[in-house]
C-alpha cells in the first residue's frame, strides 16, 4: 500500500514558469523525501527534509513540511523542458521503511 | 562510481517460468532494497536487507517470490513461476542509513519484466 498521496497527478506549464506538487501523509515519519523519475530510468533522490525541519532548498527546488497537517510540497522554480518526468514522495518511518505515493506526472513545454 | 547496478535491463518470459533479477549495490552501503514499480504507479517495497539479514518481508508474496543477500553485498530476486500479474518494473536501491543522514536512496535503472 502507498501512504504518500500526491496532488495534482499531472501539470502542465511553460518553460520558465513555476511548478508546485503537493504530498499527503497518514502516519507519523522520520523524514520526507523526494525523487523524480524520467520515463523508462530509475528513480534520482532530489531532497530529504526530517520530521523537525519545515523548508529546505536545493539549487531551483524548494520543499516544505508541515506535520502537523501531515504534507509537503515540492517547488520547482525557473523550470526547464529537462525538468520534464515524474516526481515521488516518499517517507520513511519507524524501521527506515520509505512508502512511496502514486506521483506527479511534470510536462514542461518549451 | 557506477551505482546501484542492476541486470538484465529487460526480461521477456513465458508464465510459469522462473526468472532471477541480481543486483549489486553502492559499495559499502549496508541497507538493500527491491521495490516493484508497476505502470504508472509509485514504487512498492517487497523487501529490505540490513546487512546479510531480511528485516522487512512483509509484503514479498512467498509463494512465488524469493529473495538472498549472501555475504551482505549483492542480491538476487528471484520468482518461480512467474504470473501475468508480476509484469512489472523491479528496482533495487541502497541506502547507507544513519541517524543523521541527509542522504536518500540511490536506485539502479530497474530490470522490466514483462511476462506473456
Amino acid at each position: 500500500s502507498q501512504q504518500g498521496e500526491e496532488d495534482p497527478q499531472a501539470l502542465s506549464i511553460q518553460e520558465g514558469e513555476n511548478a508546485t506538487m503537493n504530498c499527503s501523509y497518514k502516519t507519523s515519519i522520520n523524514n520526507l523525501q523526494w525523487y523524480r523519475q524520467n520515463s523508462g530510468r530509475g528513480l534520482v533522490h532530489l531532497i530529504l527534509i526530517r520530521s523537525n525541519e519545515r523548508e529546505k532548498h536545493s539549487g531551483r527546488l524548494r520543499v516544505t513540511l508541515d506535520t502537523s497537517k501531515k504534507s509537503s510540497s515540492l517547488l520547482i522554480t525557473a523550470s526547464r523542458a529537462a525538468d520534464t518526468a515524474s516526481y515521488f514522495c516518499a517517507t520513511e518511518r519507524e524501521g527506515n521503511k520509505l512508502v512511496f505515493g502514486a506521483g506527479t506526472i511534470l510536462r514542461v513545454k518549451s | 562510481e557506477a551505482g546501484v547496478v542492476q541486470s538484465p535491463r529487460y526480461k521477456i518470459i513465458e508464465k510459469k517460468q522462473p526468472v532471477a533479477f541480481w543486483c549489486n549495490p553502492i559499495s559499502g552501503h549496508n541497507t538493500l532494497y527491491w521495490y516493484r514499480q508497476n505502470l504508472g504507479q509509485g514504487p512498492e517495497l517487497l523487501i529490505r536487507y540490513e546487512n546479510e539479514e531480511a528485516v522487512d518481508d512483509s509484503q514479498l508474496p512467498k509463494d512465488r517470490f524469493s529473495a538472498e543477500r549472501l555475504k551482505g553485498v549483492d542480491s538476487t530476486l528471484k520468482i518461480q513461476p512467474a504470473e501475468l500479474g508480476d509484469s512489472a518494473v523491479y528496482l533495487c536501491a541502497s541506502s547507507l542509513r544513519g541517524v543523521n543522514s541527509n542522504y536518500g536512496y540511490t536506485f539502479g535503472s530497474g530490470t522490466r519484466l514483462t511476462v506473456v
